[in-house]
């Protein structure tokens, strides 16, 4: 069955590595998400892409980053991690048409110490 | 700027006791509204899709309705199983193509 993975599930770091979760999706959806999640916040768009070598900012994007090398995979990361990007991370893939449903991983929970 | 809000935060409910959740939405040019079920320690799951007001969706124990300003999940009966966060995201004119802006949920407790 086609599906959305996401690695690590859960990671512990420390302030200023370097930190990278990946995302797979197996629908061949054009359209690729990261969101973080955050008590009392919902879910909050970090970057997103349509498509091959197509990345694109959202509401959060600073000190994250992406790269769409391929159809199946968008890998975060966070350059230099700091304690206020503790959070679940949630990737989505939607097929690519003008409205349309975006399907969600089973997240990852990061915690910087 | 876009905004979705949902009441209550939370909400207690006995088994078979009937009540409705609330999504409310300020923004440009409405191209859907979606409902996410999400369990603990799980990513949002796809429940319902709605496109213009006037429009309703049911499944099993749910019905989500649209009006232009709102939107109401019912939930009918509910049983334990039922219990989650549900999310409401709406796709707006303004936000980009097919990019989402959700609300902060409602987490539905369900007590036999």
């Amino acid at each position: 069955d086609a599906e959305i993975t996401q690695s690590p599930r859960h990671k512990i770091t420390e302030t200023g590595r370097q930190v990278t979760l990946a995302c797979h999706q197996t629908w061949n959806h054009n359209n690729m998400f990261w969101y973080r999640q955050d008590l009392g916040h919902g879910l909050r768009l970090i970057h997103y892409s349509y498509g091959v070598q197509d990345t694109n900012k959202g509401e959060v994007s600073d000190g994250y980053s992406v790269s769409r090398s391929n159809t199946e995979d968008l890998p975060l990361t966070l350059e230099s991690a700091a304690s206020s990007q503790t959070s679940v991370y949630f990737c989505a893939s939607s097929l690519g048409q003008l409205t349309d449903t975006q399907y969600f991983g089973p997240g990852t929970r990061l915690t910087v110490l | 700027e876009d905004q979705v809000t949902q009441s209550p935060e939370a909400l207690r409910l006995q088994e078979g006791e009937s009540s409705s959740l609330n999504c409310s939405y300020t923004v440009s040019g409405l191209r859907g509204l979606f409902w996410y079920r999400q369990d603990p320690g799980k990513g949002p799951e796809f429940l319902f899709t709605l496109y213009s007001a006037g429009e309703e969706k049911e499944k099993e124990r749910l019905k989500a309705t649209l009006t232009k300003k709102e939107s109401f999940l019912h939930i009918t009966a509910p049983k334990p199983e039922d219990s989650a966060t549900y999310l409401c995201a709406v796709q707006a004119g303004s936000g980009g193509y097919n990019k989402l802006i959700f609300g902060a949920g409602t987490r539905l407790a369900v007590h036999p």
